[in-house]
């Protein structure tokens, strides 16, 4: 049963930048893309953007084009966000998620999801 | 890119059918996929592939695809399947849209 774990709650300052990371148990790391997926206080889900790690290959949401990066270390299993120039709009749980990876379509649906970061950015 | 769209809610009473639906033209071409989420919790994938359902996922949640829509049914609702659903769609250069939520009330 391939379970994902994240990083503790973040409280950062408007500007700086955070990095939250992902690690994966229990299953093959490489064969999966990751994803990152946030949700600000009572909204929807936000798809930010993903790596497959096999290829290294990433893939941003153009929103967060040139302020998030998204990277994988296959010798520990773990993924990682950074997300810089911090607002105060960027407060939100950002959750990491193992994509499934088909041969036609690319990546596809997610599961399973890790539990979560809180990330709260406040002067 | 695209928007898909979902209710911002659905009720029904502890036994009935709901059913949620989220819209799309891109969803004639790209699979739709549901995920249930619990306050305070991470999303749990309900249906894939429009109409698949992973293992540990009961029988009573069900999809179905047709033409623009996507539609996640849960028959014979539960108290305890009152949560948020969001559909979400990926396309072949790996862009992914989810739906703005579907919040379930059993009355």
């Amino acid at each position: 049963q391939v379970q994902l774990v994240q990083s503790g709650a973040e409280v950062k300052k408007p500007g700086s930048s955070v990095k939250v990371s992902c690690k994966a148990s229990g299953g093959t790391f490489s064969s999966f893309a990751f994803s990152w997926v946030r949700q600000a206080p009572g909204q929807g889900l936000e798809w930010m953007g993903g790596i497959i790690p096999v290829f290294d290959t990433t893939n941003y949401a153009q929103k967060f084009q040139g302020r998030v990066t998204v990277t994988a270390d296959e010798s520990t299993s773990t993924a990682y966000m950074e997300l810089s120039s911090l607002k105060s709009e960027d407060t939100a749980v950002y959750y990491c998620a193992r994509g499934v990876i088909t041969v036609a379509r690319g990546v596809q649906w997610f599961d399973p999801w890790g539990q979560g970061t809180l990330v709260t950015v406040s002067s | 890119s695209y928007e898909l769209t979902q209710p911002p809610s659905v009720s029904v009473s502890p036994g009935q059918t709901a059913r949620i639906t989220c819209s799309a033209d891109a969803l004639t071409k790209q699979y739709g996929y549901w995920y249930q989420q619990k306050p305070g919790q991470a999303p749990v994938l309900v249906i894939f592939q429009d109409s698949e359902r992973p293992s540990g996922i009961p029988e009573r949640f069900s999809g179905f695809s047709s033409g623009t829509t996507v539609t996640l049914t849960i028959s014979g609702v539960q108290a305890e399947d009152e949560a948020d659903y969001y559909c979400q769609s990926a396309d072949s250069s790996g862009t992914v849209v989810f739906g703005g939520g579907t919040k379930l009330t059993v009355l």
